[in-house]
C-alpha cells in the first residue's frame, strides 16, 4: 500500500541553523500538508500546497518557513533560522483532490526536530 | 476563531465496552470531517472521512457521525479491545480543504 515517507526521523540542530525536512507524497497525491505538533499539544496546521504553490497557510507559517517541491516526488519545508519553540514534530501528508470532497490525508511518520 | 473540541480528554474502559467519543467544531461551512488514530510517538492514520454532504460513514467496528448544523460529531466503537487503545483526533477542514483543523484527542485505554 502506498504511503508518505519522511526524513529524517530525528533531526537535532543549534538555534539558529537552517533545516530541511523532506516528505515524498504518495505519488498521485495532488495536495501536499505540512503539520507540527509541539510535545503534548495539538497537531496544528502549517500550509497546504497544490499546482506547484501555496494554497493556504496559518498564522505560524510565517517568513522563517518555505515549502517547495523540487522535483515530481518531493515536497519539503525549511525553516530558515531555527529557534527554540520550533521543537516538534513536524509531520507531512497528501491527498488526492479535495475538490470532490472525498480525500483522505495519509500522513507520514514524522520528523521529530529538535532545536537546541 | 476556528476550533475543536473533544469529550472526554480520556476515556478507561473494560474490553468488550461500546464507547462514544464526541467532537464539537466551531465552523459550520465545513468541506468535510475526518477521525484519525494515532499511537505514541506515531504519526496519524486515518479510521474514517465524512464529507459535508453525509450524515455518517461506518467501517468495521467504527460509525462516525456528522451533525452539521450542531456543529458536532460523534465516533463510536463498538466491541472495544485492547488494541483500540490510542488518541483519538477529530479534525476538520474548511472550505476547499485546504486548512484542517484539529482537536486535542480522546486518549482511550481499553484494559483487557
Amino acid at each position: 500500500e502506498p504511503e508518505v515517507t519522511q526524513t529524517p526521523s530525528h533531526q537535532v540542530t543549534q538555534m539558529g541553523q537552517e533545516v530541511i525536512l523532506r516528505c515524498v507524497p504518495i505519488s498521485n497525491h495532488l495536495y501536499f500538508y505540512w503539520y507540527r505538533q509541539i510535545l503534548g499539544q495539538k497537531v496544528e496546521f502549517l500550509v497546504s500546497f497544490y499546482n506547484n504553490e501555496i494554497s493556504e497557510k496559518s498564522e505560524i507559517f510565517d517568513d522563517q518557513f518555505s515549502v517547495e517541491r523540487p522535483d515530481g516526488s518531493n515536497f519539503t519545508l525549511k525553516i530558515r533560522s531555527t529557534k527554540l519553540e520550533d521543537s516538534a514534530m513536524y509531520f507531512c501528508a497528501s491527498s488526492g483532490d479535495p475538490g470532490r470532497s472525498t480525500d483522505t490525508q495519509y500522513f507520514g511518520p514524522g520528523t521529530r526536530l529538535t532545536v537546541l | 476563531k476556528q476550533e475543536v473540541t473533544q469529550i472526554p480528554a480520556a476515556l478507561s474502559v473494560p474490553e468488550g465496552e461500546n464507547l462514544v467519543l464526541n467532537c464539537s467544531f466551531t465552523d459550520s461551512a465545513i468541506y468535510n470531517l475526518q477521525w484519525f488514530r494515532q499511537d505514541p510517538g506515531k504519526g496519524l492514520t486515518s479510521l474514517l472521512l465524512i464529507q459535508s454532504s453525509q450524515r455518517e460513514q461506518t467501517s468495521g467496528r467504527l460509525n462516525a457521525s456528522l451533525d452539521k448544523s450542531s456543529g458536532r460529531s460523534t465516533l463510536y466503537i463498538a466491541a472495544s479491545q485492547p488494541g483500540d487503545s490510542a488518541t483519538y483526533l477529530c479534525a476538520f477542514s474548511n472550505t476547499g480543504g485546504f486548512k484542517t483543523i484539529f482537536g486535542a484527542g480522546t486518549r482511550l485505554f481499553v484494559k483487557a
